[in-house]
């Protein structure tokens, strides 16, 4: 089936640590997307990519780095810089087709806690 | 970042009661998506719209662009149990920098009693 994956569903680390979030697709979308979300939030954009080998930072990605070295595979790594890391983290895809660029498919997410 | 203002923030109904609920932005979207979360899921795409005052229809769940282009509604008829869930609005604003960008609205609860 097609989709979005993302893994581990839960993941725990001690503070300090450097933490890789995994988000895969098999869509063929060009765009990918990781978002952050603290309970009782919305979604806030930490950094995307149009195209393979390129990204751009989103509204809060102090603390956070990504890679897009394939097209199926954006990971995001939450480093030991980010002072509140702990929250649900939200991978997303979007074909940008003329018709349907904005509609962004989202993956199960991952709850991340740092003690 | 822009955020869409998006309300109400929480909603509580009986099962039957249908359901209303808004964003509006201060300036002009070019796009309208609504979204739904289930409790510690990734959210869903319900609706999406693409021209102003375009209404579309989903099973019952109805959506609308506005015609000024800055608010979009969603409503629910006949809500059910498992409508429960956080809905979220999103938009590409017109005149963006960023393709494929989207902006997303705070959320709104649904809480739906038996």
């Amino acid at each position: 089936d097609g989709g979005i994956t993302q893994s581990p569903k839960y993941l725990f680390r001690k503070e300090g640590q450097n933490v890789t979030l995994s988000c895969e697709q098999n869509l063929n979308h060009d765009a990918m997307y990781w978002y952050r979300q603290d309970p009782g939030q919305g979604l806030r954009l930490i950094y995307y990519s149009q195209i393979v080998n390129d990204f751009q930072k989103g509204d809060i990605a102090e603390g956070y780095s990504v890679s897009r070295e394939k097209k199926e595979s954006f990971p995001l790594t939450v480093t030991s810089a980010q002072k509140n890391p702990t929250a649900f983290y939200l991978c997303a895809s979007s074909a940008l087709t003329s018709t349907r660029t904005y509609e962004q498919y989202f993956g199960p997410g991952t709850r991340l806690t740092v003690t | 970042g822009q955020q869409l203002n998006q309300s109400p923030q929480s909603m509580f109904i009986q099962e039957g009661e249908d359901v209303s609920m808004n964003c509006t932005s201060s300036s002009i979207f070019n796009t309208w998506l609504w979204y739904k979360q289930d409790p510690g899921e990734g959210p869903v795409l319900l609706i999406a719209l693409y021209k102003a005052g375009e209404l579309t229809s989903n099973g019952r769940l109805t959506a609308q662009f506005g015609i000024t282009r800055k608010d979009s509604f969603l409503n629910i008829s006949a809500s059910i149990p498992s409508d429960v869930g956080i809905y979220f609005c999103a938009g590409q604003e017109l005149g963006g920098t960023s393709y494929g960008k989207l902006t997303f609205g705070q959320g709104t609860i649904l809480t739906v009693h038996p």
